[in-house]
């Protein structure tokens, strides 16, 4: 079993929808979690960053750790044809010394 | 903000050629990485280094090595490169923070390396 797994997709939603982005992750001692975006042929830029559970908000992005389940999940909201990219999901190891990634969901925000 | 620049966007070279990329970053940070990035694959780490001339294996390290002589600057080594290692290529550094607040992974822009 991978320590991260997301679903590839993609996914097509027209402008304006809600997006639901998720991953879902096997070791309970995780901690942190990010969510990147890529564009692509460019590296992943970090969008998102939230400790243990709850959510956390950032404009249109809310991001939500549900340990219990350990189900992460990125909202956008109102979403935009510019947020069309692809989005990763990672948490690191216990000693920081290695990140672990999902394998990316690619979003498709058609205008 | 956290700057790690790759020194090529793109670079095709031939088989059996020595590779060199070159990352740098700009803050500091102590741990630096390099992964490939295939579709289907997703991001699969070759190599890591906490420190200047420290490094460690990643999952994917054969056919590849590193130096990194300055704590700033990060380089991958192809030996002798094959037509497998035609993949994008991303650098990533990150601060040792043991409280793990500030452990975030910053990514250059990649470098998408085709070999012939």
């Amino acid at each position: 079993q991978k320590e991260v797994e997301q679903d590839p997709g993609p996914l097509s939603v027209p402008e304006g929808a809600i997006v639901s982005l998720n991953c879902t992750y096997s070791n309970s001692a995780f901690q942190y979690f990010m969510w990147y975006r890529q564009y692509s042929r460019k590296g992943p830029e970090l969008l998102m960053y939230t400790y243990s559970s709850g959510n956390k908000e950032d404009g249109r992005f809310t991001a939500q750790v549900d340990k219990s389940s350990k189900y992460i999940s990125l909202f956008i909201r109102d979403s935009q044809p510019s947020d069309s990219a692809t989005y990763l999901c990672a948490t690191p190891k216990y000693n920081f010394n290695k990140f672990y990634f999902g394998s990316g969901t690619k979003l498709n925000v058609k205008p | 903000d956290v700057k790690v620049t790759q020194s090529s966007r793109y670079l095709v070279k031939r088989t059996g050629e020595k590779v060199f990329l070159e990352c740098v970053q700009d803050m500091d940070h102590e741990n630096m990485f390099w992964y490939r990035q295939d579709p289907g694959l997703g991001l699969r780490l070759i190599y890591f280094s906490y420190d200047v001339k420290m490094k460690e294996k990643g999952d994917i390290p054969e056919g590849y090595s590193v130096s990194r002589e300055k704590k700033e600057r990060f380089s991958l080594i192809l030996e002798s490169a094959s037509t497998n290692q035609t993949s994008m290529y991303l650098c990533a550094s990150s601060l040792d923070d043991r409280l793990g607040a500030k452990n975030i992974q910053y990514f250059g822009a990649g470098t998408r390396l085709s070999v012939l």
